[in-house]
């Protein structure tokens, strides 16, 4: 089975700093990797995914990640942060083992983001 | 464009009682899933749904009960709610998967379930 770990719980940046939010995942083939973003009192929507391809993916509101197959890791990163960037981010991953997997997603934990003016 | 709806958002039950939460998408979506989301342990699935008339248990599925009767709808009913239910409840969808690719998962705002 797959699994997730997001190894910071929570992260304090100055706004205008840069960011890493660190993901690494467990899966023995190609893992689908997204990451997701979660607003106070919203539901979670959709940063960016990984599939194939370049290993360095593009997604909204400035943010990417780079896929490290030796790693293992799925980092978010953002070259300089706005105080609207504060919310806790998810990394998932998805399977392709066979029509099992049915677009089910696991979930890291979720990493906090605070954002110092 | 609704997206995904979820009702009611907030609700407090006692032990022992029963509730539906439902589940409304308006995008024409094959798949549907309930999450719940407690902290420290991000999401993790209850119960999906890949059809009009199908169910299937994920990660967390005892005490919980779906059903899929209308492929825009999607309950998950408590049968006799227990404190270790209190937690906020999320729905989502998604489109078929192509090439068993799992496809993006569009969220509703979520439940906020008290079991006292």
């Amino acid at each position: 089975a797959q699994s997730v770990t997001q190894p910071d719980i929570h992260i304090t940046v100055s706004e205008g700093a840069s960011l890493e939010l660190r993901c690494n995942y467990s899966y023995g083939a190609t893992p689908y990797l997204f990451w997701y973003v979660q607003s106070p009192g919203q539901g979670l929507q959709l940063l960016l995914k990984y599939f194939s391809g370049d290993t360095l993916v593009q997604g909204i509101k400035g943010f990417e990640a780079e896929f490290k197959r030796s790693q293992s890791s799925f980092n978010l990163r953002k070259p300089s942060v706005h105080w609207s960037d504060a919310a806790e981010y998810f990394c998932a991953v998805g399977t392709n083992a066979g029509g099992t997997s049915y677009g089910k997603l696991t979930f890291g934990q979720g990493t906090i983001l605070t954002v110092h003016p | 464009n609704a997206g995904v709806t979820q009702t009611p958002k907030f609700r407090v039950l006692k032990t022992g009682q029963s509730m539906t939460l439902l589940c409304a998408q308006d995008m024409n979506h094959e798949y549907m899933y309930w999450y719940r989301q407690d902290p420290g342990m991000g999401l993790r699935l209850i119960h999906y749904s890949v059809g009009e008339g199908t169910t299937a248990k994920g990660e967390v599925p005892d005490g919980y009960n779906v059903s899929r009767l209308k492929k825009q709808n999607f309950l998950l009913g408590l049968e006799s709610a227990a404190p270790s239910q209190t937690s906020v409840y999320f729905c989502a969808s998604s489109y078929s998967t192509e090439v068993r690719r799992p496809g993006e998962l569009f969220f509703g705002e979520g439940s906020r379930l008290t079991v006292l």
